[in-house]
């Protein structure tokens, strides 16, 4: 079956561009995770979805980050104003009911580099 | 201090070796403790899970846990080239409301032939 995609799989943009980064999650997931990534380091929690509201946004780094769901099906994390910081690879993970013992599944994720 | 703290590494070892991958960590509400292994430019997979202290095989790994010493570990036993990539520990806890996952930043592996 088909797993988590993302799209684009890889954004050059230049700074003070607005990005905007989609997700398409496993089919009948209620759970979507959004995380950061950058070179080297290890994953950075952005925002969890539990359905299309979101009970933990405390990862968004600041306000040019946000993100939202439709229903239970894609999501779009929107940059505005990019940064270089903000380089890195953004994954996305889906699970089926947002459970501490639930599996996340992750798609190959977006690199972004803002040059 | 970090929630969960994991060598980065490099760590490089020759096929055949036995590697042990270790994390720490501090939040004596997790319950709930996982290996993820991710390839170069793709997303983390679930290799291994575990509830309780003790160990947990499949295959050629080992997952261990000590809740006493907050501490887990993964064996990998005659590592092969293909077990290259970055395993990152992970652990949840039940929380009504919220993110309850936490990630290690990861261990780069190299198993050389």
């Amino acid at each position: 079956g088909a797993g988590v995609s993302q799209s684009p799989s890889n954004k050059v943009t230049e700074k003070g561009k607005d990005v905007e980064l989609r997700c398409d999650p496993i089919s009948g997931h209620t759970a979507l995770y959004w995380y950061r990534q950058r070179l080297g380091q290890g994953l950075e929690f952005l925002i969890y979805f539990q359905g299309n509201s979101a009970p933990d946004k405390s990862g968004l780094p600041s306000d040019r980050f946000s993100a939202e769901r439709t229903g239970e099906s894609v999501s779009t994390l929107t940059i505005q104003r990019t940064q270089q910081e903000d380089s890195a690879v953004y994954l996305c993970a889906s699970s089926l009911e947002g459970l501490y013992t639930d599996t996340q599944y992750f798609g190959p994720g977006t690199r972004l580099t803002v040059l | 201090q970090k929630e969960v703290e994991q060598d980065p590494g490099p760590l490089s070892v020759p096929e055949g070796a036995i590697v042990s991958l270790n994390c720490t960590y501090s939040n004596s509400a997790f319950q709930y403790f996982m290996w993820y292994r991710q390839y170069s430019r793709k997303g983390p997979e679930l290799l291994m899970y575990t509830y309780s202290s003790g160990n947990k095989e499949d295959g050629r790994f080992t997952a261990q846990v000590d809740k006493s010493s907050k501490y887990i570990s993964l064996f990998i036993r005659d590592s092969q080239p293909s077990d290259s990539a970055t395993y990152l520990c992970a652990m949840s806890y039940w929380r009504l409301y919220g993110q309850n996952f936490v990630f290690g930043p990861g261990t780069r592996l190299s198993v050389l032939p």
